[in-house]
């Protein structure tokens, strides 16, 4: 058990550009999970997948985010023409969906600072 | 919708103190709930969970039961070290959604 990777771990870019994050989720994990977090504040829900399908995308995920897990294993978190307000840690998650109350695995995180 | 309210911090505490950081909750039915803790630098990890009334979680000296009376699902330790500073975050997973709520976070300080 390598545990939830994430790549980059901090990226700083300019206003408008597109970034791109990648999530390696626990092998066996076939539920996959985007949240956001803020300073001082608890990660927020973005969207989430089982296996290969998106399954639920929360009202945080304005038509420039979009998420693929193409063939069930990792994920990319995409923004496109980032703002300010995108600034945050971008967590990843994964847990089995056969157990119910099978807690998340979490990622270090994505740290991305918009200049 | 659910939601889940924690004790505003910083909690400063010297070593060897007792704690409590208090969690409330507000959901349909019987959510499972969890704690977990943010180490400076790193990723949320799992401390302990409940998934259903009046079950006791605990790991690490840590402990926490969940109260459906009250909606409550309250942090203790008997004795801190100066290792668990972090943030510690009160989470619910409701009986419909696949995604956790997570409470804004509690920084706990412990001084030598």
């Amino acid at each position: 058990d390598t545990g939830v990777s994430q790549d980059p771990r901090h990226k700083i870019t300019k206003r408008g550009q597109n970034v791109t994050f990648r999530c390696d989720p626990i092998s066996e994990h076939n539920r996959l999970y985007w949240y956001r977090q803020t300073l001082g504040q608890g990660p927020e829900f973005l969207t989430y997948f089982q296996n290969e399908a998106q399954l639920e995308k929360s009202r945080l995920l304005s038509d420039r985010f979009s998420a693929e897990r193409p063939k069930g294993s990792f994920s990319t978190l995409e923004i496109q023409r980032t703002e300010q307000g995108d600034s945050a840690m971008y967590l990843c998650a994964s847990s089995l969906a056969a157990d119910y109350n099978q807690p998340q695995h979490f990622g270090d995180g994505t740290r991305l600072s918009i200049l | 919708g659910d939601s889940v309210t924690q004790m505003e911090g910083p909690v400063t505490l010297s070593e060897e103190a007792f704690l409590t950081i208090n969690c409330t909750y507000t959901a349909t039915g019987y959510p499972s709930l969890f704690w977990y803790v943010q180490y400076p630098g790193e990723g949320l990890q799992l401390l302990l969970k409940a998934t259903k009334a009046d079950d006791k979680g605990s790991n690490k000296g840590f402990e926490a039961t969940y109260r459906k009376e009250t909606t409550s699902f309250h942090l203790e330790k008997g004795s801190v070290q100066v290792s668990d500073s972090a943030v510690y975050f009160c989470a619910l997973r409701g009986n419909y959604g696949q995604n956790f709520v997570f409470g804004p976070g509690t920084r706990l300080s412990v001084l030598p």
